[in-house]
C-alpha cells in the first residue's frame, strides 16, 4: 500500500515570497489533514478536509494561507506572502475515517513532510 | 481551547530502565488517546492508542488512562537507545459533524543512555 506522498521535501524562500506544498493521500482515504510543526512543538492542525469539503479551518491564518482539495483526492497548501514565523515542517496526514464516525482506534497516516525555511 | 500538556524533557534514562511519559488533557469529552513516536527529522508514527480506563500493553509499551484525572501515560520497559525520540501525546474528541481533530501535545524528548 502506497503511503501519503508529499512534495517538495525541502523549500527555502525569502519572506514575502509565496510557496505551495502538495499532498497525495492514501487511496480511498476520505479525510485529509494539514499540520504545521514548529521546531520543538507538537503538530498544530491547520485544516481538515472530508473529501473535497473543508471540515475545520479555524486555525488556518486565512490572510496568508489557503488550501484546496479538488476532486477529493490530492491537496495543495499555499502561503502567500510568507513570514519568518512560517518556518516549520508542514505535515500532511490522511485517514479513512470521516467526521462524525465513531472510530476510537483511528490512525493518522503521515507523509514525510515539507520542511520550509523562510529567510 | 482544548489543550494537551506534556513535560518537554529531555527525559534521560539508562538502557534497560523503565521510561515513564506523562500527558494531561483539558477536554473531559475526549474519547481516545494516542501515543506517537517521532524521530528527529521524521514524521510521527503511531505506537499505541487507548480509549478505556486502565492499562493496555503491547510488547514493551504500556499505555495507562485515567479519565477522571484526565491523565494518560506511556511506560516503556527495558528501554533501548533506539527508543530515543520525541513522544507525542494526541487526544481526540467526541465525534461530531464539525470535525474530530487530533490535538497534539508538545512532545517529550526521551534519551536512553547506553
Amino acid at each position: 500500500e502506497a503511503g501519503v506522498a508529499q512534495s517538495p521535501r525541502y523549500k527555502i524562500i525569502e519572506k514575502r515570497q509565496s510557496v505551495a506544498f502538495w499532498c497525495n493521500p492514501i487511496s480511498g482515504h476520505a479525510t485529509l489533514y494539514w499540520y504545521q510543526q514548529i521546531l520543538g512543538q507538537g503538530p498544530k492542525l491547520l485544516i481538515q478536509f472530508q473529501n473535497n469539503g473543508v471540515v475545520d479551518d479555524s486555525q488556518l491564518p486565512k490572510d496568508r494561507f489557503s488550501a484546496e482539495r479538488l476532486k477529493g483526492v490530492d491537496s495543495t497548501l499555499k502561503i502567500q506572502p510568507a513570514k519568518l514565523e512560517d518556518s516549520a515542517v508542514y505535515l500532511c496526514a490522511s485517514s479513512p475515517i470521516v467526521p462524525g464516525q465513531l472510530a476510537t482506534n483511528e490512525k493518522l497516516f503521515f507523509g514525510s513532510g515539507t520542511q520550509l525555511s523562510v529567510l | 481551547q482544548k489543550e494537551v500538556e506534556q513535560n518537554s524533557g529531555p527525559l534521560s534514562v539508562p538502557e534497560g530502565a523503565i521510561a515513564s511519559l506523562n500527558c494531561t488533557y483539558s477536554d473531559r469529552g475526549s474519547q481516545s488517546f494516542f501515543w506517537y513516536r517521532q524521530y528527529s527529522g521524521k514524521s510521527p508514527e503511531l505506537i499505541m492508542f487507548i480509549y478505556s480506563n486502565g492499562d493496555k500493553e503491547d510488547g514493551r509499551f504500556t499505555a495507562q488512562l485515567n479519565k477522571a484525572s484526565q491523565y494518560v501515560s506511556l511506560l516503556i520497559r527495558d528501554s533501548q537507545p533506539s527508543d530515543s525520540a520525541t513522544y507525542l501525546c494526541a487526544v481526540k474528541g467526541r465525534p461530531s459533524n464539525y470535525g474530530q481533530n487530533f490535538v497534539f501535545g508538545p512532545g517529550t524528548r526521551l534519551s536512553v543512555l547506553p
